[in-house]
């Protein structure tokens, strides 16, 4: 089974600054994915991954097949993204996915 | 508008009163998951499906039951609730499985055991 590690747990920054969220996991896999979750609770899916780079707004996430690692940057942040940014794997043997326990991410005004 | 719904959204019960939380998704997706999500323990997959009238068990399905005789619909239930099974439950839902296809998450249902 995959086990996915994610770094930093948390993170405070402030309003403006360049954040970068990372994502490792441990077995070969075909799609990562980074899901936003919001203090409400809501889980959206920001990007699904198996190569290269995708952008997405101020959302830049890129991935290292043979590193087995994978970075979400977050552009010129603002308070509104505040979240829990949680990274997740295709899960090789079983059908599903294999999740980080996440980055808690707070920006300051 | 492409949407997971679940219902209830939050319920409070007692041990061993049965209870049902509904899923429902209008994309017309195949696959559909239940997952659990606990603090220090993040997301764990309870059960999925495939297709109708095809499920499997997760990484966490004891004390949980799930059925899909229609494709849009996918309840998840707990014949006899216990506190261990307090947690906040995703449903979700994607075109097919193995994750790797966009998946889309229901509302969630915050629910406690006493």
């Amino acid at each position: 089974k995959n086990e996915v590690e994610q770094s930093p747990q948390n993170l405070t920054a402030q309003e403006g600054e360049f954040i970068t969220i990372n994502c490792s996991y441990s077995v070969g896999i075909s799609a990562l994915h980074w899901l936003q979750q919001h203090p409400g609770g809501g889980i959206v899916s920001l990007f699904m991954l198996s190569s290269g780079k995708k952008k997405h707004g101020r959302l830049i996430a890129t991935i290292n097949i043979q590193e087995k690692h994978s970075s979400l940057h977050i552009t010129a942040s603002h308070p509104r993204d505040s979240a829990v940014y949680i990274c997740a794997v295709e899960g090789g043997g079983a059908d599903g996915l294999t999740f980080g326990k996440g980055t808690h991410l707070i920006i300051q005004p | 508008e492409a949407q997971v719904t679940q219902n209830p959204r939050y319920l409070i019960t007692v041990t061993g009163k049965k209870l049902t939380v509904t899923c429902s998704q209008n994309m017309n997706h195949e696959y559909m998951s239940w997952y659990r999500q606990d603090p220090g323990l993040g997301l764990r997959q309870i059960y999925y499906s495939m297709n109708v009238e095809v499920t499997d068990k997760g990484d966490v399905p004891e004390g949980y039951k799930v059925s899909r005789k229609e494709k849009r619909n996918f309840p998840l239930i707990l014949e006899s609730p216990s506190p261990n099974q307090t947690s906040l439950y995703f449903c979700a839902s994607s075109w097919g499985g193995r994750g790797v296809y966009e998946q889309y998450f229901g509302p969630g249902t915050r629910l406690t055991v006493t």
